[in-house]
């Protein structure tokens, strides 16, 4: 199963953009990539996936590679907020069985 | 729509007791999730129930165990508890198609185990 990298913590100044980078370099082709974040030990939060093309919804956009073995999650105009833990997930086939790493504490600065 | 509800959303419990969380699925999904999270472990699965039937399993002892009703509730089941058990129980519910499945969580339950 392809397993992601994520940098432990980032900063981001309210009203900036937020991009996350995440690493799946072993990923498969019919592998989909989910971000999902927590606050505060809240259960996670769905916030977009993505196979291959770039996605967008209310929340955020999803910016996969071409070779996929890396995407980005832009929050576009963080607030207070989006201070929170955000995990990128690869979606192991057509299995429910998400894998958390340890995901990248996003701090969202005044 | 409601979302995903657990209950009871606190507990404190003994070791070696045992314990029994419910987890209530979004309306017309049918598969429901399990996790354990844990300062030192992260979130790890557990297990997922689809149409009663246990279909994935992670690495738990078995004294972690769990079930699913024919109206998709699950409940799981923690015996003989020990002091590692203390943490938030998070379950996640989703239609059940596997094909592009988010599945969404649940608020958890904190269990302490004392």
């Amino acid at each position: 199963d392809a397993k992601t990298t994520q940098p432990p913590s980032m900063d981001c100044a309210e009203g900036r953009a937020a991009n996350l980078p995440c690493n799946h370099s072993t990923i498969s082709g019919n592998e989909y990539v989910y971000w999902y974040r927590q606050i505060h030990s809240q259960g996670p939060q769905y916030i977009i996936h993505g196979l291959k093309n770039n996605e967008t919804n209310e929340m955020a956009s999803l910016i996969i590679t071409e070779d996929r073995k890396s995407s980005t999650l832009i929050l576009p105009h963080a607030t207070l907020r989006d201070t929170a833990v955000y995990y990128c997930i690869v979606r192991p086939g057509f299995s429910n069985q998400f894998y958390f790493g340890t995901g990248t504490s996003l701090t969202v600065i005044p | 729509k409601a979302g995903v509800t657990q209950t009871p959303r606190y507990l404190i419990k003994t070791r070696g007791q045992q314990v029994t969380l419910s987890c209530s699925p979004i309306s017309g999904h049918r598969s429901v999730s399990w996790y354990q999270q844990t300062p030192g472990q992260g979130l790890q699965f557990l297990f997922e129930y689809f149409s009663e039937t246990q279909r994935n399993k992670g690495n738990f002892p078995g004294r972690f165990s769990g079930r699913q009703f024919s109206n998709s509730r699950s409940e799981m089941n923690v015996s003989t508890l020990e002091l590692g058990d203390s943490a938030l129980y998070l379950c996640a519910s989703s239609l059940g198609h596997r094909d592009q499945e988010t599945q969404y969580f649940g608020p958890g339950t904190r269990l302490l185990v004392l």
